[in-house]
């Protein structure tokens, strides 16, 4: 089942530079989108989402973009602070209330 | 900030026998989940709850899993005989409204079966 997928299993980034993850799905019934951060020995911790009838969304130093047409999409972080280090998945959902299929995840370094 | 809270944080288990993996949910929180993630591999839904039943399942989720929320603030996982596969983080979750708005996930368990 490979209807999230994460093609970067890590990136590695300067602190203060901009971090780019990306995300491709499959299903087009997908309708929301979810960013999901993990530290080693802890559970995964809800960052931003993003709806199907949106574009963008911006939280902070956290922007996910969506483009549809393209089944893709991503997220910045700007800048990017060694905080920020950990396993990055990106989720989707296709109905209220309903499971979340996750991608790989990829795997961020910021180097100070 | 309100957590979920999942106990124990390691279960070691001999393979055929059962576990119940124990989660405190928020406690305004209406939906519930159970995921897994097997060492190496992507986090999965194994099941959803709501109103007190079942809302969705997974295939993983066979007869050998069961959900119950017993006492309306513990949410548990019970495994009735274990198999070897079966070892992974498992990760309780709660949501306010559904997914769409974020869940919030537990510590989660490490179960390994020996």
């Amino acid at each position: 089942d490979q209807q999230v997928k994460q093609n970067s299993p890590s990136l590695s980034v300067q602190e203060g530079r901009i971090s780019i993850l990306n995300c491709d799905y499959t299903n087009s019934m997908f309708d929301y989108f979810l960013w999901y951060k993990k530290y080693p020995a802890e559970g995964p911790t809800f960052l931003i989402s993003i709806s199907s009838i949106k574009d963008k969304n911006e939280d902070g130093r956290f922007t996910v973009f969506l483009n549809k047409s393209a089944k893709h999409l991503s997220l910045h972080i700007v800048p990017s602070q060694p905080g920020d280090s950990a396993v990055y998945f990106c989720a989707a959902s296709g109905e209220y209330g309903n499971k979340l299929v996750f991608g790989a995840g990829t795997i961020l370094r910021v180097k100070s | 900030e309100p957590e979920v809270t999942q106990t124990p944080s390691h279960q070691v288990t001999q393979m055929g026998q059962e576990v119940i993996l124990r989660c405190v949910p928020i406690s305004n929180h209406l939906y519930f989940y159970w995921y897994r993630q097997i060492l190496g591999q992507k986090v999965e839904f194994l099941v959803s709850f709501y109103n007190n039943e079942i809302s969705e399942k997974s295939e993983i989720f066979d007869d050998q899993f069961s959900v119950e929320r017993p006492d309306g603030s513990n949410f548990t996982l019970k495994i009735r005989s274990t198999k070897l596969e079966d070892s992974a983080m498992y990760f309780c979750a709660s949501s306010v409204l559904g997914s769409n708005y974020g869940y919030t996930f537990g510590s989660g368990t490490r179960l390994t079966v020996v």
